[in-house]
């Protein structure tokens, strides 16, 4: 299986504050997404990256920043942090080719007081 | 862009026997499905996927439908045991442009095995 890494695991911040969640993957794998989980709305796409250089709008971007300086890592910034945006980031890297599927990081929950 | 509904949102079976879960997806272009696996606490796992040149798939206990016509897919997991409790997902994407590089997620089945 893909191997995603994610830095840090838990994250305690304040209202107002800069936030950056650090995502890395070892399988040369194009494509980068950043979800975030809530009960009640399963996995929903924040950003994603075709690759190095390049950030698409997901489906609620609202709030957040990505930065994709390299093939192996892809960032998700929260500028102004709000508590709404507490929650479990998830990573993902993937080729949805014809051979390749997504695979998840671990995951890093965030709390914003 | 591509919706998935999922149902039922909670499953609750006796162990042994057969959990189905159902999807069903907009974009008649999506051609690819996958099923995810999440225990608490945890990432979600690829369990079992399936092409649209595919009308059936099985991985031991799992078995997963698609139906191109009906815009529906399946999964249903046979013999069921405690440790199939989980939270599961599915998935599409595919089509034209962007979609076909990200996968929209149904919100998931919470499926409770009971001894």
């Amino acid at each position: 299986e893909a191997a995603v890494t994610q830095s840090p695991r838990n994250k305690v911040a304040v209202t107002g504050g800069k936030v950056t969640l650090s995502c890395n993957q070892t399988n040369n794998h194009n494509n980068m997404y950043w979800y975030r989980q809530d009960t009640g709305h399963g996995l929903r796409l924040i950003h994603y990256s075709y690759g190095a250089g390049s950030t698409e709008k997901g489906d609620i971007p609202d709030g957040y920043k990505a930065s994709r300086p390299s093939q192996e890592n892809f960032s998700l910034i929260l500028e102004l942090a709000t508590p709404s945006q507490t929650s479990v980031y998830f990573c993902a890297s993937g080729d949805l080719g014809i051979q390749d599927t997504q695979y998840f990081g671990p995951g890093t929950r965030l709390l914003v007081l | 862009g591509e919706q998935v509904e999922q149902l039922p949102s909670i499953l609750r079976v006796q162990e042994r026997s057969s959990a189905s879960i159902n999807c069903t997806y907009e974009n008649s272009a999506s051609n690819y499905f996958p099923w995810y696996k999440q225990e608490p606490g945890e990432n979600p796992k690829l369990i079992i996927d399936i092409r649209s040149n595919m009308e059936r798939k099985q991985i031991q206990g799992l078995i997963v439908l698609l139906d191109k016509k009906a815009k529906r897919f399946s999964l249903h997991i046979t013999d069921t045991q405690p440790a199939d409790s989980a939270m599961y997902f599915c998935a599409a994407s595919g089509g034209s442009g962007g979609s076909n590089y990200k996968l929209t997620f149904g919100k998931g089945t919470l499926l409770t095995v009971t001894p």
